[in-house]
């Protein structure tokens, strides 16, 4: 069945770093692709979204292109900031089903 | 737009009891409504999906009639835990998707933290 594959965290990074979180899929036909985000008590926001191969999804500068050549969908941002703090959770949607498969998710930590 | 809200934020009860989650969509008619499961640092499981006017579809390993959904209206999901035990104690999550916004993605509500003791 289809499955998402995240990088392991904890990440806790310095602000102003560069992030790069890994995220590979496994999917029979053409999946959607997202990443949402969960701050600490609240509900998954969605974050970005790409919905065909080699389209980029990007939002409050983070940014992540479907690759369909290596099943990927790495989520990157350029400098991070303390409000970044959460867990990211890569997934996927089956274009038949319309149901999500969600990664294991990522904690990530910015430090002032 | 498109605001998914879960009642109650979160529940004690005692072991044996059942519990009801309701799940709305504030501003757009839900025709499909899931409901997932997230147990502390992992991720969301799916349990079951739900369509206005029919029975829900659960998961392979999920109980139906240990967790009854009704999705009775277009803008109302409930999920009630029957008879619940220490091991329901979780994190449950409903999202809602209208096929007239974006036939691709599911808005979520922000949970309901159930405890049994």
């Amino acid at each position: 069945g289809d499955s998402v594959t995240q990088m392991e965290g904890p990440v806790t990074l310095s602000e102003e770093a560069f992030l790069t979180i890994n995220c590979t899929y496994t999917a029979t036909g053409y999946p959607s692709l997202f990443w949402y985000v969960q701050y600490p008590g609240e509900g998954l926001q969605l974050l970005l979204k790409a919905t065909k191969a080699d389209d980029k999804g990007s939002n409050k500068g983070f940014e992540a292109t479907y690759r369909k050549e290596t099943t990927s969908f790495h989520l990157e941002k350029g400098s991070v900031q303390v409000s970044d703090s959460a867990v990211y959770f890569c997934a996927l949607s089956d274009q038949g089903a319309q149901k999500l498969v969600f990664g294991q998710g990522t904690r990530l930590t910015i430090n002032p | 737009g498109a605001v998914v809200s879960q009642h109650p934020s979160w529940v004690i009860c005692k072991s044996g009891t059942s519990v009801k989650i309701e799940c709305r969509s504030l501003d757009f008619q839900a025709t499909t409504m899931f409901w997932y499961r997230q147990f502390p640092k992992q991720s969301l499981m799916l349990m079951a999906t739900s369509n206005e006017g029919s029975k829900a579809t659960y998961e392979q390993g999920v109980e139906k009639d240990k967790f009854l959904i009704n999705h009775a209206s277009l803008t109302l999901s409930t999920l009630t835990v029957t008879s619940a035990h220490p091991e329901d104690s979780s994190f449950y999550i409903c999202s809602a998707r209208d096929l007239d916004l974006n036939y691709n993605e599911q808005f979520f509500g922000p949970g309901t933290r159930l405890t049994v003791l």
